[in-house]
């Protein structure tokens, strides 16, 4: 069985700082990985993906997360915050053939003037 | 490229009553998921089709709900009788299969049970 936990549910930060968001999973096999973000009354769209290739990933809108297996983790960061990242962000993990999949709880993320 | 398309996009029904979602995926991908997204939390995976086949409907009710993919293209999804705890957010997905498993999901149904 796999399973997505993101630490915190809720993260703000002030425009121009630094983005942390937190994902931890437990899975059986060698998984894939995924984040989406879900603005509000839009649908979800996928910020990057792990696949076994290398650990570091980079998404779209300057984000990226780092795979580590020793941790099991897969936090999503981004450098400097901007207004129009404040939205829902779901952790996603898989299995290694596109089965299983299993979101998180999400985090919302707001970003501050 | 036409992306995922739902319909209804909202939806009110009294318990008890039945209810019919459309999804039609994009041209390609082979791949179609249905997601149940109950407010304040992460979408639930109810059934996932390769092409007209199920790989895995383990989380589905199937007591009260049915899915079917006609012809490995659009699908729909079917709540008989409905429950006041059904209300959510009905997500489709499609990918385009195997090896790239990244889904692109539709604007989703919100259905109301009162």
């Amino acid at each position: 069985a796999q399973s997505v936990t993101q630490l915190d549910s809720h993260v703000s930060v002030s425009e121009g700082t630094p983005v942390l968001l937190r994902c931890n999973y437990s899975s059986s096999y060698s998984p894939s990985l995924f984040w989406y973000v879900q603005h509000p009354n839009k649908g979800l769209q996928l910020l990057l993906k792990y696949t076994s290739a290398a650990t570091l990933v980079k998404g779209i809108n300057g984000f990226e997360a780092e795979f580590k297996k020793s941790e099991t983790s897969f936090h999503l960061t981004k450098p400097s915050a901007h207004m129009s990242d404040a939205a829902e962000y779901f952790c996603v993990v898989s299995d290694s053939e596109g089965q299983n999949f299993v979101f998180g709880p999400g985090t919302r993320l707001s970003v501050l003037p | 490229e036409a992306g995922v398309a739902q319909s209804p996009r909202y939806k009110i029904i009294e318990k008890r009553q039945s209810v019919a979602f459309w999804c039609n995926p994009i041209s390609g991908h082979a791949t179609l998921y249905w997601y149940q997204q109950i407010l304040g939390q992460g979408p639930k995976l109810l059934i996932q089709f390769q092409n007209n086949g199920v790989v895995d409907d383990s989380q589905l009710p199937k007591d009260r709900f049915s899915a079917e993919r006609l012809k490995g293209v659009d699908s729909t999804l079917k709540i008989q009788p409905a429950k006041l705890e059904d209300s959510a957010v009905y997500l489709c997905a499609s990918s385009p299969g195997t090896g790239s498993y990244e889904q692109y999901f539709g604007p989703g149904t919100r259905l109301t049970v009162t």
